[in-house]
């Protein structure tokens, strides 16, 4: 059984373009977060939900919207893509254990802008 | 501003070498994680270290946590082809309380048969 998925793996798109990501996770946990991953691999983060409110919100352009369902859906929408957002973008999801959030990591989705 | 230092960044082996990967701040963590990614994939918890000289073994790889809760390495011994991945170091930003982590940079290792 998946424990985070994403959908979609890849995307390929144009300057302009709105687009979306979704994420599921069914580990039961309350905190998911949204992370881009540069071309040099640094991970960083982008927003957090704990049980469906945003409690991270990161220097992001509000052109990326992350939107909560439910706290087993996370999903992330952006608008007027540029070039820049091309990246990795990983949705994870994590439950506090003794003050430590150890993290699940979805499979990740190629964004690609041309 | 918290920030993982990791060394090296890049590192290219032969199978059956030893290598160590090191996580260094200035700044005190409550606790240290460690995450391989292999392409194409969501990087995968290895380990979690929270008392400072911690050691946690997991087969062929060794987690220190330094005594004073600023660094961590990892040592492999006798390392595989399978053991090729980027590794990353992860620390919680502030108190911890919102689940936010700090990674590092990453060290990407190859093995090469």
């Amino acid at each position: 059984d998946t424990a985070v998925s994403q959908t979609p793996k890849y995307l390929v798109t144009q300057m302009g373009n709105d687009k979306s990501i979704k994420c599921e996770q069914n580990l039961g946990h309350d905190t998911m977060y949204w992370y881009k991953q540069d071309s040099k691999k640094f991970l960083k983060i982008m927003f957090s939900y704990n049980n469906k409110e945003l409690i991270i919100n990161e220097t992001v352009p509000n052109r990326f919207s992350p939107k909560s369902p439910d706290k087993a859906h996370l999903n992330l929408h952006i608008n007027s893509l540029e070039l820049g957002d091309s990246a990795v973008y990983f949705c994870a999801s994590s439950q506090a254990l003794g003050g430590v959030y150890e993290q699940y990591f979805g499979p990740g989705t190629r964004l690609t802008v041309t | 501003t918290q920030l993982l230092e990791q060394s090296p960044q890049f590192l290219s082996i032969q199978e059956g070498e030893n290598l160590t990967v090191y996580c260094n701040s200035s700044s005190v963590f409550s606790s240290l994680q460690w995450y391989r990614q292999e392409p194409g994939e969501g990087p995968v918890l290895l380990v979690t270290v929270v008392t400072g000289g911690e050691v946690k073994k997991l087969k062929r790889l060794t987690f220190q946590f330094g005594d004073a809760r600023k660094d961590s390495s990892l040592h492999i011994t006798a390392a595989q082809p399978g053991d090729t991945g980027l590794y990353l170091c992860a620390g919680p930003h502030g108190s911890g309380n919102t689940g936010k982590l700090i990674f590092g940079q990453g060290t990407t290792l190859q093995v090469k048969p």
